[in-house]
Formats: structure tokens, sequence, C-alpha cells
């Protein structure tokens, strides 16, 4: 299986610290993607990077891509309630058509 | 819009009967996919197509068939369920030359 590692599995902090989760993969990229998975819900995209790049900031996110160690990591700075979630890395094998999904990471935002 | 559609959300089976999982779009987009979710598994994919008229295995494809004959349906049929098949089903679609998915609310199969 191509399919990436995240870690830790789970991560429960206080509203307003910041979470960081660690995604690993096995092979060359082109782009690795993070999702965001409410409960009982599909995924939704939250933020892509391309393998020449280091790192990528949207709001609130901030992801780094160290492809020398075939690692990738989220930091979600000021967290909220609403961030509780599962998040998961996506790889694309190089055709853009092909995608593998790490095993994702469980985040508990406490009011 | 209302993006990616799936129906049903819950099914129960039982081994051996057949069923088809229906997934439609609305945003005619060229590339649909279909995942399974297992409990510490992340997204695992099952098939995908990059047009009407073309599919593709992708890494789980075995006891899984899919066609394609329009841009917004991408049906996939389990012939002869199995326990095994017991999991959470993900469609999803997205633009061709781009990579952000648009994800389906999801069924739930579970076979007996």
């Amino acid at each position: 299986s191509q399919q990436g590692e995240e870690d830790p599995q789970a991560l429960s902090i206080q509203e307003g610290e910041n979470a960081t989760m660690n995604c690993s993969y096995k092979t060359s990229i082109n782009n690795l993607q993070w999702y965001r998975q409410n409960s009982g819900r599909g995924l939704v995209h939250l933020i892509l990077i391309r393998s020449n790049e280091r790192e990528k900031h949207s709001g609130r996110l901030r992801v780094t891509l160290d492809t020398s160690k075939k690692s990738s990591s989220l930091l979600i700075t000021a967290s909220r309630a609403a961030d509780t979630a599962s998040y998961f890395c996506a790889t694309d094998a190089g055709t853009g058509n092909q995608f593998y999904f790490g095993t994702g990471t469980s985040l508990t935002v406490i009011p | 819009n209302a993006g990616v559609t799936q129906t049903p959300k819950f099914q129960v089976l039982k081994t051996g009967q057949s069923m088809t999982l229906q997934c439609a779009q609305d945003m005619n987009h060229e590339y649909m996919s279909w995942y399974r979710q297992d409990p510490g598994m992340g997204l695992r994919l099952i098939h995908y197509s990059v047009g009407a008229g073309i599919t593709d295995q992708g890494e789980v494809p075995n006891g899984y068939n899919v066609s394609r004959s329009t841009t917004e349906d991408f049906p996939l049929r389990l012939l002869s369920a199995a326990p095994s098949q017991t999991s959470v089903y993900f469609c999803a679609s997205k633009n061709r030359g781009t990579y952000e998915q648009y994800f389906g609310p999801g069924t739930r199969l579970t076979v007996t």
C-alpha cells in the first residue's frame, strides 16, 4: 500500500492553543493536500502544497513540506472548538488521477 | 449547486446480495472517484473515471464494478456483497487538471 501515515492518531487541546499534525508518505509526489472531515460527513479540501514549495499559509493554516524526509506538517493556530474534526493528508501518484490518503489525525478542541 | 450527492445514506445487505451505490455531481466535473473508508485505514481508492465512457481501477477494486455513461453519474456496483465490504463509501469529483476533490456525504454499508 502507498498509503501515508499521520501522527498523532489523536490530539486533544484547549481552545486557543496551536495544533500540529504530521504526515509521512512513501513515494515521490507532485503535491500534497490536506483535508478535514467532520464527524459523519465527507472530506473538505483545506490546502495544497506543491513539491517545489516548502511552506504555505492559508488563514490560520500553515503547511510545510520536506520532500527529502517525505513528510509534511499541518499547523492550525489559535484553534477553535469548530476545528474539532479528523484531518487527512493526501498525495498524488503523479497522474493527477490516483490519490493516497493518510490514516488521519483526530483533533479535539476543548472549549 | 447540490455538489456531490450520494444515495442511499445507509444500507444493510446480506452476504451475496447485490446493490448499486449512486453518485451524482452537478459541477460538470470530468473526474469522479469512489473511496472506501475503514477505521484506522483512511480512504482507499476503489475506481475512478476521467470522463464519460472511461474508467480505471484504483488501489482496492476487487469486488466492485463501475461505469460512466454520463458526466454527472458514477454508480458503484457490488455484485455479490461480502462482510469485508462493510465500510463507509465516499464519492468525489474534480475538474480535470486540478487536484482538489469535492466529496459527497457518504454511504454507510453493512454486510451481514
